[in-house]
């Protein structure tokens, strides 16, 4: 089946630092891809998303571009702050057994961010 | 519009002991789904409802998993008995028909000792 893989975590940054988080997917089709994001003690967000090649998705200064070529999806912020401190999902979306769409996500990358 | 509500957020049992997570999707999402997020992991699709039919379950252990929506719209996922390795926080999340983004809930956490 598909599969996302994250770079391993943590990544402790320092205020103002930039910020790559590397994702990379197998997939037979053409998924649409997405970040996710989870702060401390609450339920996973939608961060961004792109549903087609070359296409970039980007929210709250965080950017990803869809990169079919290399399989790819890696989330990048120019200057982080103390409250990007969080954990961090990229993760795909394939069919289910019904016909409908399901996520496939990577392990998560821990963020924290000192002052 | 109120987001995806999940209860209890906390719970502790003892191994072969029963459990059931209720929740309940944003108004109007059609499908639903359970994940299992296990300590160091990404979210784990166990099952996916579209209104009150089962539209994917080929990840839920079903010897000891069963999940229910009955009238489409709120959601039970009990199991019966409980293992050590099912600790792990238990997620919710809803979709509208249509759309590909899912909403999550706060998530329950489950410790099996």
């Amino acid at each position: 089946g598909d599969s996302v893989t994250q770079m391993e975590g943590p990544v402790t940054l320092s205020e103002e630092a930039f910020l790559t988080i590397n994702c990379t997917y197998t997939a037979t089709g053409y998924p649409s891809l997405f970040w996710y994001v989870q702060y401390p003690g609450e339920g996973l967000q939608l961060l961004l998303k792109a549903t087609k090649a070359d296409d970039k998705g980007s929210n709250k200064g965080f950017e990803a571009t869809y990169r079919k070529e290399t399989t790819s999806f890696h989330l990048e912020k120019g200057s982080v702050q103390v409250s990007d401190s969080a954990v961090y999902f990229c993760a795909l979306s394939e069919p289910s057994q019904g016909g409908s769409e399901k996520l496939v996500f990577g392990k998560g990358t821990k963020l924290t961010v000192n002052p | 519009e109120a987001g995806v509500a999940q209860s209890p957020r906390y719970k502790i049992i003892e191994k072969r002991q029963s459990v059931a997570f209720w929740c309940n999707p944003i108004s109007g999402h059609a499908t639903l789904y359970w994940y299992q997020q296990i300590l160091g992991q990404g979210p784990k699709l166990l099952i996916q409802f579209q209104n009150n039919g089962v539209v994917d379950d080929s990840q839920l252990p079903k010897d000891r998993f069963s999940a229910e929506r009955l009238k489409g719209v709120d959601s039970t996922l009990k199991i019966q008995p409980a293992k050590l390795e099912d600790s792990a926080v238990y997620l919710c999340a809803s979709r509208r028909q249509g759309l590909d983004e899912q909403y999550f809930g706060p998530g329950t956490r489950l410790t099996v000792t």
